[in-house]
């Protein structure tokens, strides 16, 4: 079983819509969460991290971590064309640097 | 542009070869990240470096190497290229240790034929 899960999608919603992504861990000891972006042929661009449970919210975006049932996720509200792409959960523990990464799920965004 | 830099953009060799991938950080940035990237195994960890030293591992085979010169820029080694080593492999580089917010560079495309 993998550390982190994500549902690779793909997930396809009109514009304008809300999109929820997902991601479940199995390692109780992680303390901080991201988010990242992945347009096709271009590297992982930070969205948002949080430490910790509880949401975060920046512009349109909000990320929350309920660390009691292991879930992490991200809310894109007013979704745009420009944010399809695929979106990747990661995770560390506190003092470390290795960030494991879900497998990312596929967003289209349609006009 | 994240500032950091990745090259080459993309690299064909076959099995058994050996192939060197360069990754420049942002300026000031003392810290070093590589990944590797596949279809089914997603993104992977595979090594850290903190102004040239050593500071975490992942998942790295012993058939690749890496390191960090003095002007911060970092090297990949991978030799005896088998045909899964094909990938697209990233740089990310931060300010600190430990640090959230890795900056990741456009990544190298390796195809083993």
């Amino acid at each position: 079983q993998k550390e982190v899960e994500q549902d690779p999608g793909p997930l396809s919603v009109p514009e304008g819509a809300i999109v929820s992504l997902n991601c479940t861990y199995s390692n109780s000891a992680f303390q901080y969460f991201m988010w990242y972006r992945q347009y096709s042929r271009k590297g992982p661009e930070l969205l948002m991290y949080t430490y910790s449970s509880g949401n975060k919210e920046d512009g349109r975006f909000t990320a929350q971590v309920d660390k009691s049932s292991k879930y992490i996720s991200l809310f894109i509200r007013d979704s745009q064309p420009s944010d399809s792409a695929t979106y990747l959960c990661a995770m560390r523990r506190g003092a470390t640097n290795k960030l494991i990464f879900g497998t990312g799920t596929l967003l289209a965004v349609q006009p | 542009d994240s500032g950091v830099t990745q090259t080459p953009k993309h690299l064909i060799t076959a099995t058994g070869q050996r192939v060197t991938l360069r990754c420049s950080p942002r300026s000031g940035d003392l810290s070093v990240y590589w990944y590797q990237q596949s279809l089914d195994q997603g993104l992977q960890f595979l090594i850290q470096y903190y102004n040239g030293e050593e500071r975490a591992k992942g998942n790295i085979l012993e058939r690749f190497s890496a390191q960090q010169f003095p002007d911060l820029h970092s090297e990949l080694n991978l030799s005896s290229l088998e045909l899964g080593d094909s990938a697209l492999y990233f740089c990310a580089s931060s300010a600190g240790t430990p640090s959230y917010e890795q900056y990741f560079g456009p990544g190298t495309r390796l195809t083993v034929t």
